[in-house]
């Protein structure tokens, strides 16, 4: 069975770090781009970023509200994508989903056809 | 980045009628070198994460039952469900992956 599992969420002050796990079975990880997508409490869904599959370079882009503050890499060896966040803001208090990501090419992004059940990130003082 | 409209941004419609969702993008996300709109719905349940429905604005996921059908290119989208369902109560988003992704602001279905 296809299969994502985030990991790592819990409360954090504003201006630590945390840093999410996602952790796949059932397919060939590193065959594919892996993007994060955030939903805050009763709000829309909001891309994160993306990591394309090495074959593409494994290039990473970042949305803007996160770019300098969020990281994301991965470790194809264990079938792992990961999310370190820092400097958290109370806005970025939010369901937190990996995705597979259908992206091919370089430089191209994709349909996400598989979602984890999602991790919550709760900043606040 | 391009900005998604949908609209409405709720329905309440009778079991077994139509709903149709429609989807604006602020430029064209039609490819033209591959003739592919780079536009996806996904449906979210309740307490659920999304789940991809249709991609490439017309072809429907593996699974996803033939209720479900997009339709559209260029800048104006639409997910219709033929025939609602009682299982089909959730709320739907578009999504465009032509450049940096971005997602509608959802349409809440509901039974009228």
């Amino acid at each position: 069975e296809v299969q994502l599992v985030e990991s790592g969420g819990g409360l954090v002050q504003p201006g630590r770090s945390l840093r999410l796990s996602c952790t796949a079975s059932g397919f060939t990880f590193g065959d594919y781009a892996m993007s994060w997508v955030r939903q805050a409490p009763g709000k829309g869904l909001e891309w994160v970023g993306i990591i394309r599959r090495k074959g593409y370079g494994g290039t990473i882009e970042y949305a803007a509200a996160v770019k300098g503050r969020f990281t994301i890499s991965r470790d194809d060896s264990k079938s792992i994508a990961y999310l370190q966040m820092n400097s958290l803001k109370i806005e970025d208090t939010a369901v937190y989903y990996c995705t597979r990501d259908m992206a091919y090419g370089s430089g191209s992004y994709g349909r996400m056809d598989v979602w984890g059940q999602g991790t919550t990130v709760t900043v606040s003082s | 980045d391009i900005v998604m409209t949908q609209s409405p941004d709720s329905l309440a419609v009778s079991l077994g009628e139509r709903a149709t969702i429609n989807c604006k993008s602020s430029q064209s996300v039609f490819y033209s070198s591959n003739n592919y709109n780079y536009l996806a719905w996904y449906q979210q349940k309740p307490g659920q994460p999304p789940k991809l429905l249709i991609f490439w604005a017309s072809t429907r996921e593996s699974g996803v039952p033939d209720r479900f059908s997009g339709s559209g290119s260029g800048t104006d989208f639409t997910l219709t469900i033929s025939s609602l369902q009682a299982e089909d109560v959730a709320v739907y988003y578009c999504q465009q992956y032509y450049s940096v992704p971005t997602f509608g602001q959802g349409t809440k279905v509901e039974i009228k």
